[in-house]
């Protein structure tokens, strides 16, 4: 079965700074990988998704990720942090069926 | 406002009662899904359907569980005999057929006491 890790419950980053969340997964085909963050009080948004195509895939709010097959690796990042990007994100992978499976959330804070 | 809406947004029950959440999706959308979002833990497929007809249902928790989407528009969730193991947000998101981005609801969160 597909599942995805997110390794670090929290990130901290200044404002102006480049900032990366990190996501590795298992699937046992093809996979499609997503980005959803989700802000206090508010339901999840999606970012981007990785399905096809090239490893760098850009998304919303500034924000890419880079598709690695061979670490299995589908990091977030964003060149220049701002306040406003301080939510709970989650990397998410499907194998060709519905069912989504989510990691357990990382909680980036970006410091003025 | 991703235009999926539910309802309530908070649920507080005692322990053994039923309980019935409601989602409502964007109107071209024809596939909902359920999730259990408990705290510190990312979202927990439970079902879903496409139209009317649920498609994937071995993942509901127990079979105390269950859901419906009678006319392919909104659907509910209900959870009878709730027990405390319960209490957690429970999400849905709407898709149209074959995208891939999911549109979540802000969810119901549900307190058993």
């Amino acid at each position: 079965a597909q599942s995805v890790a997110q390794p670090e419950d929290q990130v901290n980053v200044a404002e102006g700074n480049p900032l990366t969340v990190k996501c590795t997964y298992s699937v046992s085909g093809n996979p499609y990988l997503f980005w959803y963050v989700q802000y206090p009080n508010r339901g999840l948004q999606f970012l981007l998704k990785y399905i096809t195509g090239d490893n760098l895939v850009k998304g919303s709010y500034g924000f890419e990720a880079e598709f690695n097959k061979s670490q299995t690796s589908f990091h977030l990042k964003k060149p220049s942090a701002l306040v406003s990007d301080s939510a709970l994100y989650f990397c998410a992978v499907r194998d060709g069926d519905n069912d989504m499976r989510f990691g357990a959330g990382t909680r980036l804070t970006v410091k003025p | 406002d991703t235009g999926v809406s539910q309802d309530p947004r908070h649920k507080i029950t005692k322990r053994g009662q039923n309980v019935t959440f409601r989602c409502d999706p964007i109107s071209e959308h024809n596939r909902l899904y359920w999730y259990r979002q408990t705290l510190g833990q990312g979202p927990e497929f439970l079902t879903y359907f496409q139209n009317e007809a649920q498609l994937e249902k071995s993942r509901l928790l127990s079979d105390r569980f269950s859901a419906e989407r009678p006319k392919g528009s909104f659907s509910t969730l209900e959870i009878q005999r709730t027990e405390q193991g319960d209490s957690a947000m429970y999400l849905c998101a709407t898709t149209r057929l074959f995208d891939d981005e999911q549109f979540f609801g802000p969810g119901t969160r549900l307190t058993v006491l």
